[in-house]
């Protein structure tokens, strides 16, 4: 059974501080990972890939990946307001069929 | 660019009715479409994984039979919901990825929130 964990949270910043989001997966052949934002009675919107070990940087966000530990965060800098959302941590597989397995998401609450 | 859209965005049927919700991928070619479904408060659930012009692969525990996938073109997929019940109340969500080499990508659709009465 492929898994991805993450906090289910919730998970309070105040606003302007780093909020850092954190996901593990059991599977040591996964590929590609991936952060997606979903707010409430909404579809998930992608945020950001990473394939390569290391950092990658998109703006305010930085996901960041370690395949020894099978480990993948993502930290939101001056985080506002507007980031309050559920952050589901998605995982593909090797192969060609590109199903990702998703974990259950933190819930991210940003406070004025 | 990697629009997907859904219809209808919600729908309230009685149950043993049977609901179709389509799927299109608006600015691309989709070779692979997948839907989910997501319960209150859950992560999203993979029920199948759908190719133009192939049979669909459901995901284990999910009845073929009950969600019929139809993929009859690179921009459209649809779902049937057969004879629907309470407990298929819920928010399907269908992705696509782009059929363009070395997209890895998959853009959701806005979801559909089925309510069975």
């Amino acid at each position: 059974q492929k898994e991805v964990e993450q906090n289910s949270g919730p998970l309070s910043v105040p606003e302007g501080a780093i909020a850092s989001l954190n996901c593990t997966y059991s599977d040591r052949g996964s590929q590609s990972f991936f952060w997606y934002r979903q707010y409430s009675g909404k579809s998930p919107e992608l945020i950001m890939f990473i394939y390569s070990n290391g950092d990658k940087e998109d703006g305010r966000f930085t996901a960041q990946l370690n395949k020894a530990s099978q480990y993948v965060s993502l930290l939101i800098r001056d985080s506002q307001p507007s980031d309050s959302a559920t952050y589901l941590c998605a995982v593909r597989q090797g192969g060609s069929n590109y199903k990702l397995t998703f974990g259950k998401g933190t819930l991210l609450t940003v406070n004025p | 660019g990697a629009v997907v859209s859904q219809h209808p965005s919600w729908v309230i049927c009685k149950s043993g009715t049977s609901v179709k919700i389509e799927c299109r991928s608006l600015d691309f070619q989709a070779t692979t479409m997948f839907w989910y479904r997501q319960f209150p408060k859950q992560s999203l659930m993979l029920m199948a994984t759908s190719n133009e012009g192939s049979k669909a692969t459901y995901e284990q525990g999910v009845e073929k039979d009950k969600f019929l996938i139809n993929h009859a073109s690179l921009t459209l997929s649809t779902l049937t919901v057969t004879s629907a019940h309470p407990e298929d109340s819920s928010f399907y969500i269908c992705s696509a990825r782009d059929r363009r080499i070395g997209y890895n990508e998959q853009f959701f659709g806005p979801g559909t929130r089925l309510t069975v009465l």
